[in-house]
């Protein structure tokens, strides 16, 4: 069955750094991937698209990365801050190009001052 | 815009009540959709509309659950009788997808969700 995998971890950064964070898939061939972003309390908002052409899209300080060889994304936020802190959720097609989205279970990123 | 508006924020009620949630679309998105979100599961698709009609409702539970969209600015989504593993947060999303552009744009558009509690 289709599978979404994320760090289930926190992860704990020092204000400054990068983080990266990381999406794998199996049994998938999407076409696009996205990222969304989620604090407490609200709902998910978007934040990066990438196709399964695309190798690498940026966006401010934010980076994604897609490698359909290795079923994996990598998002990285450079120069992070504690307002970055927050659950980040990657999302893929369900099936080729529909709007069906499938998500993964999310990873927590606190940046510490 | 205000964004997708969702009611009510908050429900708490009893086994076997009839709950309904509600949701307004952001004007001129085509596609509307159904999330529900818990801890074990996380975020699952339940149904999403385009156009208003329901295009795929293989994510919905079971027949106790149903959804409409009778407008274009308008959806619900009714559990009927409800029961305490219901609870979750259920968000509706909506988007729009720029055939013009030659290419699909799918960014969704989340509401702040309700939160709903059966007892």
């Amino acid at each position: 069955s289709q599978k979404i995998e994320q760090n289930s971890e926190a992860l704990n950064i020092q204000e400054g750094k990068t983080a990266t964070l990381t999406c794998n898939y199996t049994n998938y061939s999407p076409a696009y991937l996205q990222w969304y972003r989620q604090d407490p309390g609200r709902g998910p908002v978007f934040l990066l698209l990438i196709r399964e052409n695309e190798k690498e899209k940026r966006k401010e300080r934010l980076k994604v990365t897609f490698d359909t060889t290795l079923k994996q994304s990598l998002f990285h936020i450079t120069a992070s801050q504690p307002a970055d802190s927050a659950t980040y959720l990657c999302a893929l097609d369900r099936s080729q190009g529909t709007d069906k989205l499938i998500f993964g279970t999310g990873t927590r990123l606190q940046v510490f001052p | 815009d205000a964004g997708v508006i969702q009611s009510p924020r908050h429900e708490v009620t009893e086994m076997g009540q009839e709950v309904t949630l509600r949701c307004k679309p952001i004007s001129g998105h085509d596609y509307l959709f159904w999330y529900r979100q818990t801890m074990m599961r996380g975020l699952e698709l339940l149904i999403y509309f385009n156009n208003n009609v329901p295009i795929d409702d293989s994510g919905m539970p079971e027949d106790r659950f149903s959804a409409k969209m009778p407008n274009a600015s308008f959806s619900t989504l009714k559990i009927q009788p409800s029961e305490p593993r219901d609870s979750a947060v259920y968000f509706c999303a909506s988007s729009f997808r720029d055939w013009r552009a030659g290419s699909s744009y799918n960014e969704q558009f989340f509401g702040p969700g309700t939160r709903l509690t059966v007892l």
